[in-house]
């Protein structure tokens, strides 16, 4: 049975600060996926993984993805309080559903 | 707004109730898939059909649930005899089997359900 991890489940941080999610995954899978959820609100994408290697970044968010590893990294470079949500990482198994992450709530403060 | 859409987006029933949600997904996507999501927790499978065929279900999804997709546009979650420990959001989401955003996943809005 595939397993996502992520890790801190939470974290506090000051605007300007950068700092890094981890997403471990227990199989091998071909496509990762970020997703950004406010409270009360459903998931919205932010970024799909689909090689070894891939660099994706928007804004103040860039993500990676090492398979040989099973791990991809959400890095957060000079924090903003608009960034405070929780992220989850979702790993796709077959057929293309989701397994996801228990998320990582963060909080960025003044 | 051509994003998935759910219905209702809030119900609250006693229990014993049963309930249905309704899900429509991006008009050219044939695939859809219906989520858990408790407080704390990331959101977990239940099902998915692609087209009106259900490929898949979650031992999670127990008899009281069951899923439809009659022509394989939208879907229809239902729940017999809810359970307290129902009470849950559910996602819904779609995704194409081919093309540029191959199996990208959106989600909808969700159904808050409360089970008194």
């Amino acid at each position: 049975e595939l397993k996502v991890e992520q890790n801190p489940l939470f974290l506090s941080m000051q605007e300007g600060k950068n700092y890094t999610i981890y997403c471990n995954y227990s199989t091998t899978s071909d496509r990762l996926y970020w997703y950004r959820q406010d409270p009360g609100k459903s998931l919205e994408s932010l970024f799909v993984l689909l090689s070894n290697g891939a660099v994706k970044q928007e804004g103040r968010l860039m993500a990676s993805l090492d398979t040989k590893a099973r791990l991809s990294t959400l890095h957060i470079t000079a924090a903003v309080h608009d960034l405070s949500a929780t992220y989850f990482c979702a790993v796709d198994t077959n057929a293309g559903k989701s397994t996801f992450g228990d998320g990582t709530t963060l909080t960025v403060k003044p | 707004d051509t994003g998935v859409s759910q219905n209702p987006r809030h119900k609250i029933t006693k229990r014993g109730q049963n309930v249905t949600f309704r899900c429509d997904p991006i008009s050219e996507h044939n695939r859809l898939y219906w989520y858990r999501q408790t407080l704390g927790q990331g959101p977990e499978f239940l099902t998915y059909f692609q087209n009106e065929a259900q490929l898949e279900k979650s031992r999670l999804l127990s008899d009281r649930f069951s899923a439809e997709r009659p022509k394989g546009s939208f879907s229809t979650l239902e729940i017999q005899r809810t359970e307290q420990g129902d009470s849950a959001m559910y996602l819904c989401a779609s995704s194409a089997s081919q093309g540029r955003s191959y199996n990208e996943q959106f989600f909808g809005p969700g159904t808050r359900l409360t089970v008194l």
